[in-house]
């Protein structure tokens, strides 16, 4: 079975400032791992992923994320936030020969002036 | 450029009479899924076509229903919508050549007077 915590619903940064948004994945098997964005009534966009390459992944927009296999985390991380990533963000694992998604809870991270 | 469509953006239908939900795609993927996504909470998957072969959740009331006349065609046919089905749905596609994240629509919106 597999599960995914995002750890904050919630995350306000100011513009300029660093993000980091938390996740934490279980699965039996070696996951892909996925972070998509949604913005308002908008569909999902992929942003990064990661698929047993190198640990450490970068995305668009300056995203990036670290696989930590110790700490069974995939944490998303910008140094610079813009007004624009005010979104929606989820965590996604995909593991087993089915290739069922399974979602985190979200996380929406505001952008503040 | 390559992409997935959804029609229409916004659909609006009474209490019982049966609405349709239309997906295309010209990335040719072979596996075409349908999400449903309320309010503030991750999609939920419905079902997902592996080219022809309809995959059902267990969880999916007998009121959803699903076609897939073509490869770049799916449909959502929601028998006899009540208050609760009211959501967003979404489509997606993953190719099964080596790449394995799903492409996601922009999403159809769907509110039940």
């Amino acid at each position: 079975a597999q599960s995914v915590t995002q750890l904050d619903s919630h995350v306000s940064v100011s513009e300029g400032t660093p993000v980091l948004l938390r996740c934490n994945y279980s699965s039996s098997y070696s996951p892909s791992l996925f972070w998509y964005v949604q913005h308002p009534n908008k569909g999902l966009q992929l942003l990064l992923k990661y698929t047993s390459a190198a640990t450490l992944v970068k995305g668009i927009n300056g995203f990036e994320a670290e696989f930590k296999k110790s700490e069974t985390s995939f944490h998303l991380t910008k140094p610079s936030a813009h007004m624009s990533d005010a979104a929606e963000y989820f965590c996604v694992v995909m593991s087993g020969s089915a290739r069922q998604l399974t979602f985190g809870s979200g996380t929406q991270l505001t952008v503040l002036p | 450029d390559a992409m997935v469509i959804q029609n229409p953006r916004y659909q609006v239908t009474q209490f019982g009479k049966p609405v349709t939900l239309s997906c295309s795609q010209t990335l040719n993927h072979n596996v075409m899924y349908w999400y449903q996504q309320k309010s503030s909470q991750a999609p939920k998957l419905l079902f997902h076509y592996y080219d022809k072969d309809f995959n059902n959740e267990a969880d999916t009331p007998d009121n959803f229903q699903s076609r897939r006349p073509n490869t770049s065609f799916c449909f959502l046919d929601i028998r006899s919508p009540g208050l609760g089905d009211a959501a967003m749905y979404l489509c997606a596609t993953r190719g099964t050549s080596g790449q394995n994240e799903q492409f996601f629509g922009p999403g159809t919106r769907l509110t039940v007077l």
